[in-house]
């Protein structure tokens, strides 16, 4: 089975803080995913990498960054946390190569910016 | 771009009564479909897929979906609801012709009543 691990199930901040969320993956996905997971606004897509060091904007990347230096790990970045972000994020992989593919995802890491 | 329509937001069963999540796609050649269930402050757990091969598909835990082009429709069911069945529910669609995009619909929040 794929695995997908998110290196923190629950992260406190403060404002202004620089946050990193660490998300691997075990199965030699060439796609991987940045979610924010907020009540009544269901997922949205922050950024996605396609290969190592290829990232496109998803729909809402104001405020973040992402690195992917390595295939199995894609790393979130928030350049200066703010309250707003405080949100469920979940990372995810998938194979590009294969449209049926289906996402896997990690089991998400819920940041509380103060 | 695809969109993808949960009709409810909310379903309520009793136990061991059926369920049903109703899922619309928008038209697309062949698109993939997949439901997903998350529970409390946990991620995404793939239940099944629909890739073009038989149109009734089955899932993990009882579940299964039906894929019906003409209506562009891909229900959720399940014969009969058990307690742990209570959860979120995301009908997700892939479309090969815009690469490596998943679409989301909003979900739909089964509660299981004793």
């Amino acid at each position: 089975d794929v695995k997908v691990t998110q290196s923190s199930r629950y992260l406190v901040k403060r404002t202004g803080e620089k946050v990193f969320l660490e998300c691997v993956q075990d199965m030699d996905h060439e796609n991987m995913f940045w979610y924010r997971q907020d009540p009544g606004l269901g997922l949205r897509l922050i950024y996605f990498s396609y290969d190592v060091k290829m990232k496109e904007k998803g729909d809402i990347p104001e405020g973040y960054s992402v690195s992917r230096e390595k295939k199995e790990r894609f790393s979130l970045i928030l350049e200066s946390a703010s309250t707003n972000q405080t949100s469920m994020y979940l990372c995810a992989s998938s194979k590009r190569t294969d449209y049926n593919s289906p996402l896997h995802f990690g089991n998400g890491t819920r940041l509380t910016v103060t | 771009a695809q969109s993808v329509t949960q009709l409810d937001s909310h379903v309520s069963v009793s136990e061991g009564t059926p369920v049903l999540l109703r899922c619309n796609y928008s038209s697309s050649y062949s698109p993939s479909l997949f439901w997903y269930v998350q529970h409390p402050n946990k991620g995404l757990q793939l239940l099944l897929k629909y890739t073009s091969a038989a149109t009734l598909v089955k899932g993990i835990n009882g579940f299964e979906a039906e894929f019906k082009k003409s209506e562009t429709s891909f229900h959720l069911t399940k014969p009969s609801a058990h307690m742990s069945d209570a959860a979120e529910y995301f009908c997700v669609v892939s479309d090969p012709d815009t690469g490596n995009q998943f679409y989301f619909g909003t979900g739909t929040s089964l509660t299981v009543i004793p």
